[in-house]
């Protein structure tokens, strides 16, 4: 069965301080795996799809890897405004995309 | 360009009541998604409408159904509501049933079920 694990569950950072999210997952055929940005009460942000292993995405300070078992989300130099909840989904070619629980992050000033 | 949007955002019923949550897809877009996410957990994903058919269910009661227009748009009802029904409702929209086409989410519906 197709699952995704995020970790960890909560993160704490100063602002500046750089960091990594993690997106373990297992599937039968990855087709995709999307990261989202989630702000308390609204629907998810769109940030990065990868398709194969060794593929890398960037958007401002957000940098997504994909290898043949997981994702990392590297956040550098993050600042206040980058605080959310951060999800993973994947798809395997069927109809349902699975997502993770996310991680809650937060950037003190 | 418009992102997907929904009606209402906010709804308070009691249990027992019916529901109707109401989608708009991206302009193009012909395939649309409900999922619904409960405070602290990810989206599950409950149905997946492409070109008017239902293409997908998720594991969640016969209470729930949906449809969707002529115009892409997609109605999700929920009947019999339960306290536990109370989360987002997100619907979300993509080009096609393609795996590899990322979702793009609406703001979603909050349903308070008393």
């Amino acid at each position: 069965e197709d699952q995704v694990t995020q970790s960890p569950e909560a993160l704490r950072l100063q602002e500046g301080e750089s960091s990594s999210l993690n997106c373990s997952y297992t599937v039968s055929g990855l087709r995709g795996l999307f990261w989202y940005r989630q702000d308390p009460g609204k629907g998810p942000e769109f940030l990065f799809t990868l398709y194969s292993a060794g593929e890398e995405k960037e958007k401002e300070r957000l940098k997504a890897t994909l290898t043949k078992k997981e994702s990392f989300l590297h956040i550098t130099a993050p600042k206040p405004e980058d605080s959310a909840t951060y999800l993973c989904a994947v798809n395997s070619g069927t109809y349902k995309y699975i997502f993770g629980t996310g991680t809650r992050l937060k950037v003190l000033a | 360009d418009a992102g997907v949007t929904q009606s209402p955002t906010h709804l308070i019923k009691t249990r027992g009541q019916h529901v109707t949550l109401r989608c708009s897809p991206i302009s193009g877009h012909k395939s649309v998604s409900w999922y619904q996410q409960v405070l602290g957990q990810g989206p599950q994903f409950i149905f997946q409408y492409y070109e008017k058919e239902e293409r997908g269910r998720g594991n969640f009661p016969d209470r729930f159904s949906a449809r969707q227009f002529p115009n892409y748009s997609s109605e999700l009802n929920v009947n019999a509501l339960l306290l536990g029904d109370s989360a987002l409702y997100l619907c979300a929209s993509s080009w096609t049933l393609a795996g590899y086409n990322e979702q793009f989410f609406g703001p979603g519906t909050r349903l308070t079920v008393l």
